[in-house]
């Protein structure tokens, strides 16, 4: 069983442009998150989508992250305009359902010049 | 508030000591998941052990036991006769049943550095 693709696995990027991070989660599983993790720390969740409606935001900074899952299969994470301290692993994760286990995807590391 | 703490910032044994990592959580619902997560240095994060609340149970599996104790809200985590391969970051995590979202809260990890 294939598990969760992520593109791009690094980005070097400078202040103020934009970043698009595309996420492809394990078939048929219906929740999908993207996590923070910034150096030395654990990852915090920035969204969580069920199928395709968003379950959780409130961690999203919603003035320059935005987030889709069109179809609910694929999702998207975007950056716009990206800030030095945006430097940090953006995971994605998918799961089969409400507490279900979280299987995770390789990551993107991001560095904000 | 959900909280958990893994005090040991960074540990190091020689191979085939005997490791235990520590998890202590927080959490005021009756139900709820404690995971952990290995990270090695390619970064993604692999899932170990998920358990539930009411499953107090130690669990083995191979050279992997888990220790959970609802009294001291602890689910610590004991790797035998450590391995080079062993070294990576490992992370207790906590989710709720409660409320709309499961997501995961995760301790700040442990460095395992496991020298031949």
């Amino acid at each position: 069983e294939a598990g969760v693709a992520q593109s791009p696995r690094y980005k070097i990027i400078e202040k103020r442009q934009s970043v698009a991070f595309w996420c492809n989660p394990i078939s048929g599983h219906a929740t999908l998150y993207w996590y923070q993790q910034i150096l030395g720390q654990g990852p915090k969740l920035l969204i969580q989508f069920q199928n395709n409606g968003v379950v959780d935001d409130s961690q999203l900074p919603k003035d320059r992250f935005s987030a889709e899952r069109l179809k609910g299969v694929d999702s998207t994470l975007k950056i716009q305009p990206a800030k030095l301290e945006d430097s940090a692993v953006y995971l994605c994760a998918s799961s089969g359902g409400a507490v279900e286990t979280q299987y995770f995807g390789p990551g993107t590391r991001l560095l904000v010049l | 508030a959900q909280k958990v703490t893994q005090a040991q910032t960074e540990i190091s044994v020689v191979e085939k000591e005997d490791v235990t990592l520590d998890c202590v959580y927080e959490t005021r619902d009756t139900t709820y998941y404690l995971f952990w997560y290995k990270q090695p240095p390619s970064g993604e994060l692999v899932f170990l052990i998920r358990r539930n609340s009411f499953d107090e149970q130690n669990e083995i599996s191979g050279r992997y036991s888990w220790n959970f104790q609802k009294s001291t809200s602890s689910f610590n985590f004991t790797i035998t006769a450590s391995q080079v391969v062993d070294s990576a970051v490992y992370f207790c995590a906590l989710s709720e049943e409660a409320g709309n979202t499961d997501k995961l809260i995760f301790g700040t990890g442990t460095r395992l550095q496991v020298f031949p």
